[in-house]
């Protein structure tokens, strides 16, 4: 079964500032999705970035980009010039390509401080 | 409207009672997804439908719990005898096509057992 875990249940980071926030994953399949997701205090899971598993290059969108590191198993979020508004629970996913269901991380709780 | 509506936004229920929790999905998405999400935890796959055909309810946690979509749009997530432990907020999500890569989520609905 895959598994998705993120490793650090808070962070915290100043306006302005990078943070990076961590996750892996295990599975045995090759064609894949990897996905972060940003959950403010409304509830609504809102996508952030997306990889998908057979492009070497990493994402980018905006502030995030991700580290995307295949062999390990590895896929973080970085988040530049950080803003009050980027304050929320962050949560890796995974799913197969063909797949049906995503499978996310426990969350990493952001804080940012003005 | 624009987006995934889900209904109602919150509901307290006696133990023992039968709850119906609403999705309106986006017009014209085929696929609709549901996920449990308990208090500080990631959020888990409940089940699926491509258009009114439930694909896989794998997730959905006893017999007490079942999900439909008669006409391949709304869908109702029902929960009989409510227990406790069912306390969590129940996302739904619809994407256009068949895939879980372009989904887009509702708020949720918080449900409270006491």
């Amino acid at each position: 079964a895959q598994t998705v875990t993120q490793s650090q249940p808070e962070m915290s980071v100043q306006e302005a500032e990078t943070v990076t926030l961590s996750c892996t994953y295990d599975t045995s399949e090759s064609d894949y999705y990897l996905f972060w997701y940003k959950q403010p205090p409304s509830r609504q899971m809102i996508l952030v970035i997306r990889q998908e598993a057979y492009k070497q290059q990493n994402a980018t969108e905006n502030r995030f980009s991700v580290n995307f590191q295949k062999a390990a198993k590895s896929f973080s979020l970085k988040i530049s010039d950080s803003q009050l508004g980027d304050a929320a629970m962050y949560f890796c996913a995974y799913i197969e390509t063909s797949g049906s269901r995503l499978t996310f991380g426990e969350g990493t709780q952001l804080t940012v401080n003005p | 409207g624009a987006g995934v509506s889900q209904s109602p936004r919150y509901k307290v229920a006696k133990r023992g009672q039968d709850v119906a929790l609403r999705c309106d999905p986006i017009s014209g998405h085929v696929s609709l997804f549901w996920y449990q999400q308990a208090l500080g935890q990631g959020p888990e796959f409940l089940t699926y439908f491509q258009n009114e055909a439930q694909l896989d309810k794998s997730g959905l946690p006893s017999d007490r719990f079942f999900a439909e979509r008669p006409e391949g749009s709304v869908s109702t997530l029902k929960i009989q005898r409510t227990q406790q432990e069912d306390s969590a907020v129940y996302l739904c999500a619809s994407s256009p096509d068949l895939l879980h890569t372009e989904a887009f989520f509702g708020q949720g609905t918080r449900l409270t057992v006491v």
